[in-house]
């Protein structure tokens, strides 16, 4: 089974800082990778999808890059609604998560 | 507009039974694979089960398997999700997620369910 890794679990940001979400894959998943965002007692939204492509309305500040076994997910300028747990997705077999990424108001 | 709709949770004892539902609208139900997603409480997403959009094709996470079986009726535009044998580290909200294609696999999920509550306990 393919194993997914995120780092930092848990990051202190402020608003306008960048910010960015490692994603490590336990062997190669070529570009089948998707970024979601979740928010307390809500259901998880799609952001990114094969690694960098954007989902249809998704802000701009968001972006995704990597291919293979590291994968990064950056936010440009964090703005107060994007305070939320991020999760990555591998998906060459399946679907397994990483085990998600706290962003909380420094 | 996609619509995800689940149904089925609640407080269930350990060792019993449980069928989860999700009503869908707004696309071709049967041009697109569909999976159920769950999270305990505080804790990360699990994937734990996905179908092919015809039906024809499932597969089950290694917690799961054996006791979950998933299911879908594309007249009514519902999948389902038949849960025995329920133990305690099931509790949790269960998703049911839309796939990006027909196939089970590789494919993300574009829209999710709000989700429902499965407590497993005595």
């Amino acid at each position: 089974d393919i194993q997914m890794t995120q780092s930092p679990s848990t990051l202190s940001a402020s608003v306008g800082d960048r910010v960015t979400i490692t994603c490590r894959a336990s062997q190669s998943i070529s570009s089948w990778l998707a970024w979601y965002q979740q928010k307390p007692g809500k259901a998880p939204k799609l952001l990114i999808y094969k690694a960098s492509s954007l989902e249809s309305g998704v802000p701009s500040r968001f972006s995704g890059s990597g291919s293979g076994t590291e994968f990064t997910l950056t936010i440009s300028s964090l703005q107060p609604d994007d305070f939320a747990t991020y999760y990555c997705q591998q998906y060459n077999s399946i679907g397994t998560f990483g085990q998600g990424t706290k962003v909380e108001i420094k | 507009e996609v619509q995800l709709v689940e149904s089925g949770g609640g407080l269930v004892q350990p060792g019993g039974s449980l069928r989860l539902s999700c009503a869908a609208s707004g696309f071709t139900f049967s041009s697109y694979a569909m999976s159920w997603v769950r999270q305990a409480p505080g804790k990360g997403l699990e994937w734990v089960s996905a179908i092919s959009g015809s039906g024809g094709s499932t597969y089950y996470a290694d917690s799961v398997k054996g006791r979950f079986t998933i299911s879908r009726d594309n007249s009514k535009n519902t999948l389902y999700l038949q849960m025995n044998s329920l133990r305690a580290e099931d509790t949790a909200v269960y998703y049911c997620a839309k796939a990006s294609v027909v196939a089970a696999t590789p494919a993300y999920f574009d829209y999710w369910g709000q989700g429902t509550l499965v407590t497993v306990s005595s």
